[in-house]
């Protein structure tokens, strides 16, 4: 169908409290991305999934951090205890297949504030 | 890990003018992207180009890969092209993630 989406647009939270980032690929995508996207900064990489499993998560900035995708459609992005400093913009992407050879497709974005 | 370097980081032009963007990148790359992101910060796929020559209306991209830049060229801008440009490289040692440069703000007066 359409592209990807996420929801929700924006999240306000406060400090230490747990919040959950949805995404929706684009139907039939086997490989779906999250990345965050500081104020003024590029889009920097977190974790991937080639369909249930997570193939690289790398990328997430510590333990509070986790995401799941279950049936290798829908994913989510868990953040425990949140702090000021992950307050950014969290962008979820996904691609027909993976191993780096294909274009990556963008969803608006999920605006995390922590207050 | 790879670095990308993308130059001017700022840009400003009048409306129908020319412009060119460059991105450098430090390694051997099998996956190159350029993003246009709008002022509501949708990330927007303009070319899928790690090596060549691509087009696309007023845009158009050219990726020397042996000599590691890519450039995007803009004609007759618009106001609507105004944003910011991202270049984004995937190395074949890191994978399917994609590693961005820090972008070009362009704006376009009228």
């Amino acid at each position: 169908g359409a592209g990807v989406s996420q929801t929700p647009s924006n999240k306000v939270t406060e400090k230490g409290k747990y919040v959950e980032l949805r995404c929706d690929p684009i139907s039939g995508h086997t490989a779906l991305y999250w990345y965050r996207q500081s104020l003024g900064q590029g889009p920097e990489f977190l974790i991937y999934f080639q369909g249930t499993g997570a193939a690289d998560d790398s990328g997430l900035p510590n333990d509070r951090f986790f995401a799941v995708r279950p049936e290798g459609s829908v994913s989510t992005l868990k953040i425990q205890r949140t702090e000021r400093g992950d307050s950014a913009v969290y962008l979820c992407a996904s691609s027909w297949v993976t191993g780096g050879w294909e274009t990556q497709y963008f969803g608006p974005g999920t605006r995390l504030l922590v207050l | 890990g790879i670095q990308v370097e993308q130059s001017p980081p700022d840009l400003i032009l009048q409306e129908g003018a020319n412009s060119t963007l460059r991105c450098n990148f430090s390694d051997s790359v099998n996956n190159l992207q350029w993003f246009h992101q709008n002022p509501w910060g949708q990330l927007i796929n303009l070319f899928y180009i790690p090596s060549g020559t691509k087009q696309n209306g007023r845009l158009s991209a050219t990726t020397v890969a042996t000599e590691r830049y890519s450039l995007l060229y803009i004609s007759s801008s618009q106001t609507t092209d105004s944003g910011v440009y991202f270049c984004a490289v995937g190395v074949e040692t890191s994978g399917s993630r994609l590693t961005f440069g820090e972008g070009t703000q362009l704006t376009v007066n009228p």
